[in-house]
């Protein structure tokens, strides 16, 4: 078993420019979360999906999108990148029924 | 809204020493808490998770962890610091069921030889 695994490990970005950033869950696990966690800070909720919708939302703007798809993998889009955007993005998955999350490694993405 | 407190963002500690982190939470329902630490350009591995069964909660690498309702508190430790320890330690916060965490902004562990 791999683990939640994301891709890319990391990502150079401009000002305004839009980003993609991908997750595969951990095997038999149903549901994916995003987190911020920005330097020097703790992890930040940013939304959560299950069967394909989101679920649950954190204190982000609208620039902030996601994606689940019929194999559970998700996508995190960011529009109109900012400077504050710069951080690591990590993914976690679990069971929508309730589990313990497995987080992956994380994309760090710098916005110049 | 639920959320922990974690204060003193470096810790120092002594190879040998005590490790003790503080966490306290705040929640209006029964909580599930956890602790996770995280190696530098890694993510999050989970420590322990309380979930309403012992209080006393025994984890990974000799850390074990006490929920204290009356305290609000789920404090952290370890008898015995070891240099492999040097790491930053997260509490977080969740509903039962819900997945959604809620994390304290860290500590920062330093082991001196």
């Amino acid at each position: 078993d791999a683990g939640v695994t994301q891709s890319p490990t990391h990502l150079i970005k401009t000002r305004g420019q839009q980003v993609t950033l991908r997750c595969s869950p951990k095997s038999g696990h149903d549901t994916v979360s995003w987190y911020q966690q920005a330097l020097g800070q703790g992890p930040q909720f940013i939304f959560q999906y299950y069967e394909e919708e989101e679920r649950q939302r954190g204190n982000f703007p609208d620039r902030f999108s996601g994606h689940q798809f019929p194999n559970y993998s998700s996508e995190l889009n960011v529009n109109a990148l900012l400077l504050g955007d710069s951080a690591l993005y990590l993914c976690a998955s679990s069971l929508y029924s309730g589990s313990e999350a497995f987080f992956g490694q994380g994309t760090r993405l710098t916005v110049v | 809204a639920q959320s922990v407190t974690q204060l003193g963002s470096h810790v120092s500690v002594s190879e040998g020493a005590l490790v003790l982190l503080r966490c306290n939470y705040s929640s209006s329902v029964p909580p599930y808490l956890f602790w996770y630490v995280q190696y530098p350009n890694q993510g999050l591995q989970l420590l322990l998770k309380y979930t309403s069964a012992a209080t006393l909660v025994k984890g990974i690498n000799g850390f074990e962890a006490e929920f204290k309702k009356s305290e609000t508190s789920f404090h952290l430790t370890k008898p015995s610091a070891h240099m492999s320890d040097a790491a930053e330690y997260f509490c977080a916060v969740s509903d039962y069921g819900n997945n959604r965490l809620a994390f304290g902004k860290g500590n920062q562990v330093v082991v001196i030889p």
